[in-house]
């Protein structure tokens, strides 16, 4: 069966720490990885990765997939309150239809100043 | 753009009550994924729609859950005779086709079955 397993579940850190978020993946006929910030509502989109090896940056974020050790991370630096949130990871595969998400648990991201 | 909207935010129903949820997608949004998350669990894939078709519903309980993306108005995600065991967060997401980039997702329904 396809999973996507995060860790930690959960981490407080300090703002200015920073912070580094692992997701590990059994999936068939991998596609893409993407990873979400939800905060109280609508998780909102960071990144989608589907090549190894390229890292994406937006700002203070940044992530990277390693498709033959099957997994991704999400690193966060200089973190902020604003930061606190639940990290989302998801997996899609080819031969599902497209819209079947696979997702992590998340990892609960707490921020204190 | 307003985004994908749902409604109501949070709903309340005795168990036996039938709960509908609505989605309306993106503006130039086709697609419309629902999908389920529990207390302390990641989300669930339920069903995935186009307009007046179900492409994959693998993820939809068999029995008293049933959606729809009718021509006009929003996707409905019904729940019959509704147990204390439906009660979650029901998120909608849009997209246009295969691009998970946009995969945008609305702010979700709280559901408690009391």
């Amino acid at each position: 069966e396809d999973k996507v397993v995060q860790s930690p579940l959960s981490l407080v850190v300090h703002e200015g720490d920073t912070v580094t978020l692992n997701c590990s993946y059994e999936v068939t006929n991998f596609r893409s990885l993407l990873w979400y910030k939800q905060e109280k509502k609508a998780p909102t989109f960071l990144f989608m990765l589907t090549s190894s090896g390229i890292e994406k940056k937006s700002g203070r974020l940044s992530s990277i997939l390693d498709k033959k050790e099957l997994f991704s991370i999400l690193n966060i630096t200089a973190t902020q309150t604003g930061d606190s949130a639940i990290y989302l990871c998801a997996v899609e595969a080819y031969g599902g239809s497209q819209g079947n998400l696979i997702f992590g648990k998340g990892t609960k991201l707490s921020v204190k100043p | 753009n307003a985004g994908v909207m749902q409604n109501p935010r949070h709903l309340v129903r005795r168990r036996g009550q039938e709960a509908r949820l609505r989605c309306s997608p993106m503006k130039g949004h086709s697609h419309v994924y629902w999908y389920r998350q529990l207390p302390e669990e990641g989300l669930k894939f339920m069903v995935y729609l186009q307009k007046e078709n179900i492409i994959d519903e693998s993820g939809m309980p068999k029995e008293r859950f049933s959606a729809e993306f009718p021509k006009e108005g929003p996707s409905i995600l019904r729940i019959q005779q509704v147990v204390r065991g439906d009660s979650a967060a029901y998120f909608c997401a849009s997209s246009t086709l295969g691009h998970f980039g946009g995969y945008t997702f609305g702010s979700g329904t709280r559901l408690t079955v009391v």
